[in-house]
């Protein structure tokens, strides 16, 4: 079975500071696909990356980057200097072949990031 | 280019009342998905569509709930009748779909929020 856990329901940070976001990962797939969305007090989900389970390359997009650990089944998500812009609920994903490429949602962690 | 449109944004209902939601994927997108989300949860898949065929609709509850995606573009899902419990937030997603596979990436449309009283 497919499974995301999200241990971090909320984390409260002040502006310029650097936080991460843990996501841990089951499944019994060996082709499988990681994802984080970040979810606005606008509701809609935003897609951030997408990461194969043959690439564990870290990734930086600007203050964003990612670590992704096959040994310990996660996929961590940094934020460098953080904003208030960044206030969110962000949530990690799986689509593997047994959930026959279905999206697995962890339960989200929300981030308010004081001024 | 547009992204996933959905309406209306915001319903309040009496619940045994019926209720539609509207969703236009992203064009091009032959995969559509509908996901319930509950307050503090993530999203959970209802039914996803491939072209105008429903190929997994395992958890939607078919005694209250249906979908159509007549034309393989816009669909529509809707809940007759409405009980306190489907108070959520519906969401709307599309993917390329075909030979993408697990690597699929599903955008996410704004969501409808039902109240229902």
């Amino acid at each position: 079975a497919q499974k995301v856990t999200q241990a971090q329901t909320e984390i409260s940070v002040v502006e310029k500071e650097d936080v991460t976001l843990d996501c841990v990962y089951e499944t019994r797939d060996t082709t499988y696909y990681l994802f984080w969305y970040k979810q606005p007090p606008s509701g809609e989900l935003v897609f951030l990356i997408r990461r194969n389970s043959f690439d564990e390359q870290n990734e930086i997009s600007g203050r964003y980057s990612w670590n992704f650990q096959k040994s310990t089944s996660s996929f961590n998500f940094t934020i460098t200097a953080s904003q208030v812009v960044d206030s969110a609920v962000y949530f990690c994903a799986l689509s593997g072949e047994t959930g026959a490429n279905n999206l697995f949602f962890g339960t989200g962690t929300r981030l308010t990031v004081i001024p | 280019e547009a992204g996933v449109v959905q309406s209306p944004r915001y319903k309040i209902i009496e619940k045994k009342q019926p209720v539609a939601f509207w969703c236009n994927p992203i064009s091009g997108h032959n995969t559509l998905y509908w996901y319930l989300q509950n307050l503090g949860q993530g999203p959970e898949l209802l039914i996803r569509y491939e072209n105008e065929e429903a190929v997994d609709d395992s958890q939607l509850p078919k005694d209250r709930f249906s979908a159509e995606r007549l034309k393989g573009v816009d669909s529509t899902l809707k809940i007759q009748p409405a009980e306190l419990g489907d108070s959520a937030v519906y969401l709307c997603a599309s993917s390329l779909g075909g030979l993408a596979g697990v690597r699929d990436t599903q955008y996410f449309g704004p969501g409808t929020r039902l109240t229902v009283l």
